[in-house]
């Protein structure tokens, strides 16, 4: 089994519905991530957490919503979604200090915004 | 701010062609520099990392020497194969990133030909 679990794994909706993207981890490491890809412009971050109390917006939080529900899972919501939330999502884990620099990468969630 | 830029692709080589993907990065002080690779339908995953300046990384015969003087990371294989084929990307850790939040380039993808 994968070490960071991404469900759905594809999504499509359409303009205006609620969606919500859960990141289960079994590595143990108290801190996640939410990224989203676009082609030509990278991973950029939406949020992030460093423990079950600790929320932080990213670069590009506007539009998003997380819950950390417990160390090892964390959800990112889309309230209304709108087209321009196409896009893969992706959840990381690190450990504790980051020293390493290492994240841990879901398969992503493929978001499609009708 | 931070930032990462990467020579744009994509790039088609040969089988056991050299290749280059250039990384040139923008940072305050002195960020810990990575490659992450992500191949087809996958998420990304570290390839390698530099932590100080003059280091050399490597990995799967990929290497990449963090150049302070030229601010720059480019990822060398000296013979690519077929399953070399994937999008890399370059990213920064920062010296005041709280550790784990990279900053990530646009990415390049690699496409090799038999």
């Amino acid at each position: 089994d994968a070490d960071v679990t991404q469900t759905p794994r594809n999504r499509i909706t359409k303009t205006g519905k609620r969606i919500m993207l859960e990141c289960s981890q079994t590595k143990g490491h108290d801190r996640m991530y939410w990224y989203r890809q676009d082609p030509g412009l990278g991973l950029r971050l939406i949020y992030y957490s460093f423990d079950v109390k600790d929320i932080n917006k990213g670069e590009i939080s506007d539009g998003y919503s997380v819950s950390r529900q417990a160390q090892a899972k964390f959800s990112l919501s889309l309230e209304s979604a709108i087209p321009n939330q196409t896009a893969l999502y992706f959840c990381a884990t690190s450990d504790l200090a980051g020293v390493s620099g290492e994240l841990f990468f879901g398969e992503g969630s493929r978001l499609t915004v009708l | 701010g931070d930032s990462v830029t990467q020579m744009e692709g994509p790039v088609t080589l040969s089988e056991e062609a050299f290749l280059t993907i250039n990384c040139t990065y923008t940072a305050t002080g002195y960020p810990s520099l990575f490659w992450y690779v992500q191949y087809p339908g996958e998420g990304l995953q570290l390839l390698l990392k530099a932590t100080k300046a003059d280091d050399k990384g490597s990995n799967k015969g990929f290497e990449a020497t963090y150049r302070k003087e030229t601010t720059s990371f480019h990822l060398e294989k000296g013979s690519v194969q077929v399953s070399d084929s994937a999008v890399y990307f370059c990213a920064l850790s920062g010296l005041y990133n709280q550790g784990g939040k990279l900053i990530f380039g646009q990415g390049t993808e690699l496409s090799v030909k038999p």
